[in-house]
């Protein structure tokens, strides 16, 4: 079936714009994640949705960072007035209501100028 | 918090060698343990895990061990061969619904034909 899917598959965007960062979890998967990924490093946690709510959004790195979740499918990542600092993988992930097992979607390469 | 630290950050072997990857973590309720697999350009694909009530876990030529008591384990790939070339991550997290990885910063392995 199909897997996790994400887009843009790479952005490109000037310093201080807003960018919107999409998500399409495996069909059925309550569960979703997203993660940041800088060069050469591992995966930092950002937020995770139960349904369509965040209870955990502790890994938000500042209030420019927002995200948002519909019909317990889609995800957006938003990022306001970007910074260099925001340029990363940013890896979106699945999972089944009892399952640990997360499935990983191929990222989002933003690149900040 | 979880931390997750991950050695060495790179590896080459021969092939037909085998590769180990070792891992600790800070946090002892944690207790799953899974491995992801990051080839260019793809998001992070989970080849083996193991929970903290067993200490070794094997499938086919990719064995994972854990001890509990020092907080630390590892991932043996034996008979590597070239396509085993990638990045490779470890994480721990507390396991069950709804949580999240903490990941190591990934290992480069490169298998020399």
């Amino acid at each position: 079936g199909a897997g996790v899917s994400q887009s843009p598959s790479n952005k490109v965007t000037e310093k201080g714009k807003d960018v919107e960062l999409r998500c399409d979890p495996i069909s059925g998967h309550t569960a979703l994640y997203w993660y940041r990924q800088r060069l050469g490093q591992g995966l930092e946690f950002l937020i995770y949705f139960q349904g369509n709510s965040a209870p955990d959004k502790s890994g938000l790195p500042s209030d420019r960072f927002s995200a948002e979740r519909t019909g317990e499918s889609v995800s957006t990542l938003t990022i306001q007035r970007t910074q260099q600092e925001d340029s990363a993988v940013y890896l979106c992930a699945s999972s089944l209501v009892g399952s640990d097992t997360q499935y990983f979607g191929p990222g989002t390469r933003l690149t900040v100028l | 918090g979880e931390n997750v630290e991950q050695h060495p950050s790179t590896l080459s072997v021969q092939e037909g060698d085998s590769a180990v990857i070792k891992c600790t973590y800070s946090d002892s309720a944690s207790n799953y343990f899974p491995w992801y697999k990051q080839e260019l350009g793809k998001g992070p694909q989970l080849i083996i895990d193991i929970r903290s009530n067993v200490g070794e876990k094997k499938d086919q030529r990719i064995a994972v061990t854990l001890n509990k008591t020092a907080k630390h384990f590892s991932l043996h790939i034996t008979e590597t061969q070239p396509e085993d070339s990638a990045v490779y991550f470890c994480a721990a997290s507390i396991g069950g619904n709804f949580n999240k990885f903490y990941f190591g910063s990934g290992t480069k392995l490169n298998v020399k034909p």
